[in-house]
């Protein structure tokens, strides 16, 4: 049973262009979540969904931030017109939904030049 | 708002047990959770502990959880450098608030001296 993942690894990006990172959960997992670690900080939640309903996103940002888990395919998170302070690491995770335990992917390096 | 706190550091000589070190703000936390990350890598999950109970032990690792003060702790026996790595503590809240969201300490960077 492959684990949780997450493409590209690493992303570079100019300020002002688009981040798109992709996470594909555990099979049989149908709820996922969002996380970001800013450097030298615990990871802070951003957004949990489940197969094409946003569930809870009370820690993404209001503006440029979206995320999206659709019927088929991965969960994408998706980041507008970047800036230096979007420059983290993004780590999803999955669960079954019957209990609490997620699983992490190994995250994807955003570095926004 | 829910907060988790460890502290920064944990230094030690290899073959010494490790006790790292959390405490949490929510009393409603239904699971509380130990991870850890290897440089530029994700998060494995260590262990977890339901808050009805006071300890688990799993080989090497024991978690004791003080409900009543809100601590938790990990305690690794005879560590080795493999063990060198950032822990992290956090707590989910409870079935009946439905928040699923992990509240995450800053994490203890345990650095082990051979």
């Amino acid at each position: 049973n492959a684990g949780v993942m997450q493409n590209p690894r690493h992303l570079v990006r100019r300020r002002g262009q688009e981040a798109r990172l992709r996470c594909s959960p555990m099979k049989g997992h149908s709820h996922v979540y969002w996380y970001r670690q800013l450097p030298e900080e615990g990871l802070k939640f951003m957004v949990y969904l489940q197969k094409e309903n946003i569930i809870d996103e009370s820690g993404m940002p209001k503006e440029r931030f979206s995320a999206e888990f659709p019927k088929e395919g991965p969960s994408i998170l998706r980041i507008q017109q970047v800036v230096r302070g979007d420059s983290a690491a993004y780590f999803c995770a999955s669960s079954p939904g019957q209990t609490d335990t997620q699983y992490f992917g190994p995250g994807t390096r955003l570095t926004v030049l | 708002g829910e907060d988790v706190e460890q502290s920064l550091f944990l230094s030690v000589r290899e073959g010494d047990s490790s006790v790292i070190n959390c405490t949490y703000t929510d009393s409603s936390s239904t699971y509380l959770y130990w991870y850890k990350q290897e440089p530029g890598a994700g998060l494995q999950l260590l262990t977890y502990i339901f808050s009805n109970m006071d300890m688990k032990q799993d080989q090497r690792l024991t978690v004791l959880l003080n409900k009543k003060d809100k601590h938790l702790s990990l305690r690794i026996a005879d560590t080795q450098t493999g063990d060198s790595a950032i822990y992290f503590c956090a707590e989910s809240g409870s079935m009946d608030t439905g928040r699923r969201a992990l509240t995450f300490g800053s994490g203890t960077r345990l650095q082990v001296q051979p």
